[in-house]
């Protein structure tokens, strides 16, 4: 089956200070995957995506690169804000390109203090 | 507003009562789906439309469970003879579609349901 496991949380960092949150997979196919991030209060939205093996996705000074040999789609920041702080979530979709029917990692509570 | 809406917000229940709840996903998408989650994990697929039509149903989704989207827009999901263990956040995700350029799922911020 499909399965996303995320680094455990929760996280505290200082502002400016170097993120990495881990992320591994195991999936039927060729998977695409994702980092879906909550804000207190929101809904979850999209990070970054990426579909095809050494792809990175890259936003808001987020990137994760798709690791086809380690199975892994790692995220980091190098510097982190105070509005950095959320849950984030890894998830994989094996249905090419799609976000259909997404399985998700557990979640990775992020603290960034001032 | 332009997003996926759900409503209610919040909802308490006793146990053993029917409970309905509905997403109306943004206006041009015509892809909907329910998510189930629970505290300290992650979104569990529950079940998927293109349009009117359901076309994936999760495991999770007991005999218990009904959606519908009837006339491809908004979906109500439905949970009869409601148990302590359905107690979670639901949640609705809309998309596009139709190329993998369209695949991103938008969420609502959820229907949080606790049956006591």
């Amino acid at each position: 089956g499909n399965s996303v496991t995320q680094m455990e949380g929760p996280v505290t960092l200082s502002e400016e200070a170097f993120l990495t949150i881990n992320c591994t997979y195991t999936a039927t196919g060729y998977p695409s995957l994702f980092w879906y991030v909550q804000y207190p209060g929101e809904g979850l939205q999209l990070l970054l995506k990426a579909t095809k093996a050494d792809d990175k996705g890259s936003n808001k000074g987020f990137e994760a690169t798709y690791r086809k040999e380690t199975t892994s789609f790692h995220l980091e920041k190098g510097s982190v804000q105070v509005s950095d702080s959320a849950v984030y979530f890894c998830a994989l979709s094996v249905h090419q390109g799609s976000a259909r029917q997404l399985t998700f990692g557990s979640g990775t509570q992020l603290t960034v203090l001032p | 507003d332009t997003g996926v809406s759900q409503d209610p917000r919040h909802k308490i229940t006793k146990r053993g009562q029917n409970v309905t709840f509905r997403c109306d996903p943004i206006s041009e998408h015509n892809r909907l789906y329910w998510y189930r989650q629970t505290l300290g994990q992650g979104p569990e697929f529950l079940t998927y439309f293109q349009n009117e039509a359901q076309l994936e149903k999760s495991r999770l989704l007991s005999d218990r469970f009904s959606a519908e989207r009837p006339k491809g827009s908004f979906s109500t999901l439905e949970i009869q003879r409601t148990e302590q263990g359905d107690s979670a956040m639901y949640l609705c995700a809309s998309s596009l579609g139709g190329t993998p350029m369209n695949t991103e799922a938008f969420f609502g911020q959820g229907t949080r349901l606790t049956v006591v």
